[in-house]
């Protein structure tokens, strides 16, 4: 069955760098879209950033832009989520979904994508000195 | 940008009564392009709805999910315990996937 694990949360420090992975299994992780969104503790759900499938398109939530960076590794079916420049309001659960598409259109080289049909148990980062 | 309200905040309710829960887009939907997820407490949300009508697998026939344009609706007929979860609608496509604030819908 289809399965997403993320990893690499903790407690780190204003400032400073943490890096989220995302281990896939069960489908074809190189057909597919790739997302991270979070949660801050009692709130609610904040998209952070979209890999196309063949991670040729990356875009990101304007909270994040330029601090954050995503990727993936299509031989090893990981998602990753390189956080730079940590803030306290990145305090937050990280949770990977799939996209239901490539999150790409072909035709127009545009954004595009699906629902989120797959979702990890998320990951904790807390940024606290 | 599409920005989505969902109303109520929190909505109180029984088992076994009806809940009614409204999503509203700042801009009309393109191709229905609405999903709704569901979260319980301390879990990952899960896909409910997609297309802004077709269910997802592993949830029974009590939801459905109706609207287009910039109103959009998920109604559950009977509630039952595990139901009562927060209730988020999303708008995809062009967008990288808004959510809206979420409905919670609590035990009376």
């Amino acid at each position: 069955q289809v399965q997403l694990v993320e990893s690499g949360g903790g407690v780190v420090q204003p400032g400073r760098s943490l890096r989220l992975s995302c281990a896939v299994s069960g489908f074809t992780f190189s057909s597919y879209g790739m997302h991270w969104v979070r949660q801050a503790p009692g709130k609610g759900l904040e998209w952070v950033a979209v890999i196309s499938y063949d991670g040729s398109n990356k875009y990101y939530a304007d909270s994040v832009k330029g601090r954050f960076t995503i990727s993936r590794d299509n031989s090893k079916n990981t998602l990753y989520l390189q956080m730079n420049s940590l803030r306290a309001e990145d305090t937050a659960v990280y949770y990977c979904a799939k996209d239901s598409s490539r999150s790409y259109d072909i035709l127009t080289g545009l954004l595009s994508v699906g629902y989120f049909d797959c979702w990890g148990q998320g990951t904790l980062v807390t940024v606290s000195s | 940008e599409i920005v989505l309200t969902q109303s109520p905040g929190t909505l109180s309710l029984s088992p076994g009564e009806r809940a009614t829960l409204s999503c509203r887009a700042s801009q009309s939907v393109t191709s229905n392009y609405l999903a709704w997820y569901h979260q319980k407490p301390g879990q990952a949300p899960r896909l409910l709805i997609y297309g802004a009508s077709s269910r997802a697998t592993g949830f029974p026939d009590r939801f459905s999910g109706s609207g287009s344009g910039t109103d959009f609706t998920l109604t559950i007929s009977r509630l039952e315990p595990e139901d009562f979860a927060v209730y988020y609608c999303q708008h995809y496509g062009r967008s990288a996937g808004t959510f809206g604030p979420g409905t919670k819908v609590d035990i009376k």
